[in-house]
């Protein structure tokens, strides 16, 4: 069974400071990963895809991939908060047909 | 540019009854997938469309649910004799090419 692991938190910082969110997965195979967040009651929504070892940054947030440790982790720099959702990591199975999500690592972020 | 639409976005039913919902991918999306996903929990994969072929399908996907995606365009999911457990929020997503998958706004179902 294909796995990914999150901290649920809650995780809590003050406004302004770096929120780090964490994940591991099981398959060693898998190629593709990506956060998502969501507001309560919402649908989740894409923040970044990440396919290479090493960061990807994209404004205030920052993808690290890691896959000899099979560990994927988002950084959220200045956060807000707006910032204030559950995110969820996903990993694309090897077919390429689902993703396979982590329970999610709720963040609030307090003003 | 329109994103993944589902319809409805709400619907309450009483155990025993069939409910169908409809999404409509993003027009330029070969790829349509569905999940389901319950409180505190990630999505859960239910199946994966490529064009009309409905190329995977989850063990969670019981022989009480059914997808279609006729023509390429369109799905439809429906769960005949509906459980209390059957409960969630059920989401689709569609993608293209590229593995990057987009999210409708769900429907979520109550089984009451």
């Amino acid at each position: 069974q294909k796995e990914v692991e999150q901290n649920s938190g809650p995780l809590s910082v003050p406004e302004g400071a770096i929120a780090s969110l964490n994940c591991t997965y099981s398959d060693r195979g898998s190629q593709s990963f990506f956060w998502y967040r969501q507001y309560s009651g919402k649908s989740p929504e894409l923040i970044m895809s990440i396919y290479s070892n090493g960061d990807k940054e994209d404004g205030r947030f920052t993808a690290q991939l890691n896959k000899a440790s099979q560990y994927v982790s988002l950084l959220i720099r200045d956060s807000q908060p707006s910032d204030s959702a559950t995110y969820l990591c996903a990993v694309l199975n090897q077919a390429g047909t689902a993703l396979i999500f982590g329970k999610g690592t709720t963040l609030s972020v307090s003003s | 540019d329109t994103g993944v639409s589902q319809d409805p976005r709400h619907k309450i039913t009483k155990r025993g009854q069939n409910v169908t919902f409809r999404c409509d991918p993003i027009s330029e999306h070969n790829r349509l997938y569905w999940y389901r996903q319950t409180l505190g929990q990630g999505p859960e994969f239910l199946t994966y469309f490529q064009n009309e072929a409905q190329l995977e399908k989850s063990r969670l996907l019981s022989d009480r649910f059914s997808a279609e995606r006729p023509k390429g365009s369109f799905s439809t999911l429906e769960i005949q004799r509906t459980e209390q457990g059957d409960s969630a929020m059920y989401l689709c997503a569609s993608s293209a090419v590229t593995d990057t998958q987009y999210f409708g706004p769900g429907t979520r179902l109550t089984v009451l």
